[in-house]
């Protein structure tokens, strides 16, 4: 069974302030594993997909990583705009994707 | 282009009424899903479909149905409504060939 666990649950920082958000992943045969944003209120919105271990890929102040179990998206300099639930997902195949319960960013001016 | 548009944002139904969640695409997508995202469980796949008339089982498709006659629109039924299928609905597509999926901007259910 494909499984995502997102680290950590919730997540403040100052204005500035860079860190990482984590995504470790089971899955039998990874076709893809992407990073969403949601705003409260408002459905998920796309930020990247990786598909195999080594590959990055930057937007903005955002840069995703993946190695064989686990994803990284680090925040590099955040501004309070940044603030949303940052989710995680892996398809194992068929477009299927199952998610993690997500990680809830708080920037502090 | 309107992406993936959801009807209606809000409903309230009783327990044992049925309805039908809308949702169409203009994107040309192959490929369509539905959610359901309730606190502490994430986002859950309920049904999806590959393509005009073909659809399978997500992880919770219990008390939901779903077809696709065009590739536009995928509706979701609630046969008989329980008050465990209070949540937020949210239907996606997608091409296939970046990966990631366009989604709606929700349906909140509340089933009283």
């Amino acid at each position: 069974e494909d499984q995502v666990t997102q680290s950590p649950e919730a997540l403040r920082l100052q204005e500035g302030e860079s860190s990482s958000l984590n995504c470790s992943y089971t899955v039998s045969g990874l076709r893809g594993l992407f990073w969403y944003r949601q705003d409260p209120g408002k459905g998920p919105e796309f930020l990247f997909t990786l598909y195999s271990a080594g590959e990055e890929k930057e937007k903005e102040r955002l840069k995703a990583t993946l190695t064989k179990k686990e994803s990284f998206l680090h925040i590099t300099a955040p501004k309070p705009e940044d603030s949303a639930t940052y989710l995680c997902a892996v398809s194992g195949g068929a477009q299927k994707l199952v998610f993690g319960q997500g990680t809830r960013l708080t920037i502090n001016p | 282009n309107a992406g993936v548009t959801q009807t209606p944002k809000f409903q309230v139904l009783k327990t044992g009424q049925s309805m039908t969640l809308q949702c169409a695409q203009d994107m040309n997508h192959e490929y369509m899903s539905w959610y359901r995202q309730d606190p502490g469980m994430g986002l859950r796949l309920i049904h999806y479909s590959v393509g005009a008339g073909i659809t399978d089982q997500g992880e919770v498709p219990n008390g939901y149905n779903v077809s696709r006659s065009t590739t536009e629109d995928f509706p979701l039924r609630l046969l008989s409504a329980a008050p465990s299928q209070t949540s937020v609905y949210f239907c996606a597509s997608s091409s296939g060939t970046t990966g990631g999926y366009t989604f709606g901007s929700g349906t909140r259910l509340t089933v009283v």
